[in-house]
């Protein structure tokens, strides 16, 4: 079974850059996956960021980007803001199946 | 207003079943794979399944086929879960969910909340 695989946590400065990775356990991301990135904040409606490796959904700030990166996808949050600290989870199509990583946990501070 | 509607969750006893359903409008319901993805407490999302446009084909995790059964009803506007001998390790708010992008959802319900427990 493919496990995807997500960093647990990161910590990024106000105004600064982090980038989130989407692996596999056994293989490669790629635009072939369609990866797509969510945002969640506790106790809401997870959010569309990014469909089919790098397309905004309607609304998103510019500050939110994806990417593949070596054999994972990514998620680039450039200049974040305070409501940038939230679960950000990436969704790939591998094996005919949909599969959610486990999610990243962001703290700005 | 594209808009998600979930009813139907609630408290069942292990071995029960329940029926889901998702109410949808704001757009043309038939033209659009829907789907349903669940997010147990404390814990990360999981796709569940997803169901063709024409409700011909369902498409299921692995691990749920064989006790969870996805449909829709376009004259409706409408999708349905029907989840069947249900385990506590089924507890979760199920999202309805649009498939709007290529593989990737667009719009989300609100969720409903399923408590499996004795």
């Amino acid at each position: 079974q493919t496990v995807v695989t997500q960093e647990p946590s990161f910590s990024v400065s106000p105004g600064g850059t982090v980038t989130l990775t989407c692996g596999l356990s056994s293989g490669s991301v790629s635009s072939s996956s369609y990866p797509s990135w969510y945002q969640q904040t506790p106790g809401q409606v997870p959010r569309t960021l990014i469909y089919t490796t790098n397309s905004r959904a309607p609304g998103v700030p510019d500050r939110f980007s994806g990417s593949i990166v070596g054999n994972k996808a990514a998620l680039t949050i450039t200049g974040a803001q305070a409501d940038d600290e939230s679960d950000y989870y990436c969704l790939v199509f591998v094996g005919g199946s949909f599969v959610f990583g486990p999610g990243t946990k962001v703290t700005v501070l | 207003e594209v808009q998600l509607v979930e009813s139907g969750g609630g408290l069942v006893q292990p071995g029960g079943s329940l029926r889901l359903a998702c109410a949808a409008s704001g757009f043309t319901f038939r033209t659009h794979y829907m789907g349903w993805v669940r997010q147990s407490p404390g814990r990360g999302l999981e796709w569940v399944a997803n169901i063709k446009p024409d409700g011909s084909l369902g498409h299921y995790v692995d691990s749920l086929k064989g006790r969870f059964t996805i449909s829709r009803d376009n004259a409706k506007d409408s999708a349905y879960l029907q989840m069947n001998s249900l385990r506590a390790e089924d507890t979760a708010t199920y999202y309805c969910v649009r498939w709007g992008y290529d593989y990737a959802v667009d719009v989300w319900g609100q969720g409903t909340t399923v408590t499996v427990s004795s």
